[in-house]
This record gives structure tokens, C-alpha cells and sequence, in this order.
């Protein structure tokens, strides 16, 4: 069964403590992104990968790592430096840029 | 469960009825479109796609109509059920060569009255 999975899908964290959301894919893309979902907000783009070993910057990558070993896999870090943690994150694969985009089921992440 | 409608518009219609969404993209280069579906507390699922070079598309109850002249994008869902209530986005790629990438809007709540 062909996908992109998240886990946890809640989270809980204290302040100042780094954490670590997981995102694996089978469906064999090249291309994998982190976005950020706040209440009555869209889709905010945190990191891009296009390929294994290589990421890009999104809008609103400050606080944020990540990285891209291996194809399926993209984890995301959010540090202790990113000021307003708590959100619904959720980690897309596409198999080109621009084009049509899988999403995963999103980590709910409560950050007190 | 997960709230990602709060504050968004909200078009609310009957159930049986007929229900147009629609979306503003912003830039007049791009040649790409996509609705997804968001129900509460998930991921957002695609739902139709369609290329600058078309004005319409249809699929099982969805038709995607563009209008490039005024930078329009609807989507039209036939006989409106109670499990299409969710928040529905519409995304665009205004990006070409290495940046290519999708921008999304966001969002647009329907609620089907049963």
C-alpha cells in the first residue's frame, strides 16, 4: 500500500526542548516538503528536497532543520530557536517539482 | 479533531445541491492548478488537477474550470454530499525551471446542510 507516513500524529513538547517529526515515503519521489498549518491560514512551505543529500529553504525555515539521507525518508526538527512551535505540520512528496503533490496525515505538535 | 477551518470563509449549501468554489491565483504565468481536500484533522487529499492549456475538466462529480483572462479557478461538485464537508484549497505553480514549486491558498470551508 503505496504512501507517505507521519508519526506521531500528536505530539507533546516542552519549551526549549528540540523534537524531531518523522516523514517516510514508498511511493519512490524524488521530491519531499514540510509545511506548516495554522488555524485559518494556508499551507506555509518550511524546507524542500528535490533529491537525496540536498534541501532548500521555504518560506518560514527559521527554527527549522531537516534532513535527506535517504530518498524515503525526510525528517524535521523543530528547534527550541523557533518562537511559535505549536502547529499542524504536514510532509508532501511529489514526483516533480511543481507538479501534483501527496500529502501525509500531519503531526499535531503542542509545544507548553 | 483538528480545526484548520477557523476564520476561513465558509459556503455553506444543501445537501443534493450543487456547490462552486472558487479561487483567485495570483500569477498569470502559471501553468499548473490543483483542489485538494482537507477534512478535519487530516492531510489535505488531491481532488482534480489542471494545466494552463485547458479551460475545463471533469472528473467523478468535480468539474475544474480556469479562466485565465481574470485569473480565475472554480470547482464545481455535482449533488453535494455530507462527506464533501471539509476545507477545500485550491494551488498553483507560478514557478518555472529550479524554483518550480506549488503556492497554495487559503482555503475555503464547505458545509453541507443535510
Amino acid at each position: 500500500d503505496g504512501g507517505i507516513t507521519q508519526s506521531p500524529k500528536y505530539l507533546f513538547r516542552k519549551e526549549g526542548q528540540n523534537v524531531t517529526l518523522s516523514c517516510e515515503q514508498n511511493l519512490n519521489h524524488d521530491a519531499m516538503y514540510w509545511y506548516r498549518q495554522d488555524p485559518g491560514q494556508g499551507l506555509r512551505l518550511i524546507y524542500y528536497s528535490q533529491i537525496v543529500n540536498d534541501f532548500q529553504k521555504g518560506d518560514i525555515a527559521e527554527g527549522y532543520s531537516v534532513s535527506r539521507e535517504k530518498k524515503e525518508s525526510f525528517p524535521l526538527t523543530v528547534t527550541s530557536a523557533q518562537k511559535n512551535p505549536t502547529a499542524f505540520y504536514l510532509c508532501a512528496s511529489s514526483a516533480d517539482r511543481g507538479r501534483e503533490q501527496y500529502f501525509g496525515p500531519g503531526t499535531r505538535l503542542t509545544v507548553t | 479533531g483538528e480545526s484548520v477551518g477557523l476564520h476561513l470563509p465558509t459556503l455553506s449549501v444543501q445537501e443534493g445541491d450543487n456547490s462552486i468554489i472558487n479561487c483567485a491565483y495570483s500569477n498569470s504565468a502559471s501553468d499548473y492548478f490543483i483542489w485538494y481536500k482537507q477534512e478535519s484533522g487530516k492531510g489535505p487529499q488531491f481532488i482534480i488537477d489542471i494545466r494552463s492549456n485547458m479551460d475545463k475538466r471533469q472528473g467523478q462529480r468535480v468539474t475544474v474550470l480556469l479562466n485565465k483572462t481574470v485569473k480565475h479557478l472554480s470547482l464545481q461538485i455535482a449533488a453535494t454530499q455530507p462527506g464533501d464537508s471539509a476545507v477545500y484549497f485550491c494551488a498553483e505553480n507560478p514557478f518555472t525551471g529550479a524554483n518550480s514549486k506549488l503556492t497554495f491558498g487559503k482555503g475555503i470551508t464547505l458545509s453541507v446542510r443535510p
